[in-house]
């Protein structure tokens, strides 16, 4: 496609329920991220891929969540056993790759996944 | 001490003004820098990068940075209704890395 694309767009989870949220990054990109935004707040890192290895999970809240991409293009971010405090709305981004270039860099979101956790 | 910081605002301008926004970040290593806009309910897009010194025109859009200050500022032009949205700051921290680290974002008003 086009564009980054996500899914679920809105899930409503109760809490203690496990969730599975899907990345479809832009065709052709080597990288690819996924941020968490509560509301009124900016993106906060979670995770980086760069084709299927994960290089960064510093940024994942708690062991509850786990991201994969296996074969360095569709991406899972899972979030067991989920809790209210993980109610946000979860993006994914991909660049082309990573480098020092202005096009390499620049990043691109998907509509992002709407999880409410009642 | 937040990486980057923004006023939270809202930032209310009148429609054909200039609206300036701010950020400051606290990685002197830093070297890459973007605005992003976000509408409520939908996710960023980017809207410029810089990473020299300077000024870079895009349209109606100025990005401004300041290494020595740490400060990078967007200013749009002859302001309409349909800026009104959230800018969000962005800041690749460090040489060599890859975490984009926002701020909260400033939310901006143009007023008809």
């Amino acid at each position: 496609g086009a564009g980054v694309s996500q899914s679920p767009r809105y899930k409503v989870a109760k809490r203690g329920q496990d969730v599975a949220l899907r990345c479809d990054p832009i065709s052709g990109h080597v990288s690819l991220f996924w941020y968490q935004q509560a509301l009124g707040q900016g993106p906060e890192f979670l995770t980086y891929f760069q084709n299927e290895a994960q290089l960064d999970k510093s940024g994942l809240p708690s062991d509850r969540f786990f991201a994969e991409r296996p074969e360095g293009s569709v991406s899972t971010l899972k979030i067991q056993r989920t809790q209210q405090e993980d109610s946000a709305v979860y993006l994914c981004a991909s660049s082309l790759a990573w480098g020092q270039g202005a096009l390499e860099n620049t990043i691109y979101f998907g509509e992002g996944s709407w999880l409410t956790v009642v | 001490q937040k990486e980057v910081e923004q006023n939270s605002g809202p930032l209310s301008v009148p429609e054909g003004a200039i609206a300036s926004l701010n950020c400051t970040y606290s990685d002197r290593g830093s070297q890459s820098f973007f605005w992003y806009r976000q509408y409520s309910g939908k996710s960023p897009e980017l809207i410029m990068s810089i990473y020299s010194n300077g000024d870079k025109e895009d349209g109606r859009f100025t990005a401004q940075l300041n290494k020595a200050s740490q400060y990078v500022s967007l200013l749009i032009r002859d302001s309409q209704p349909s800026d009104s949205a959230t800018y969000l700051c962005a800041v690749i921290t460090g040489s060599g890395t890859y975490k984009y680290i926002f701020g909260t974002g400033t939310r901006l008003k143009v007023l008809a």
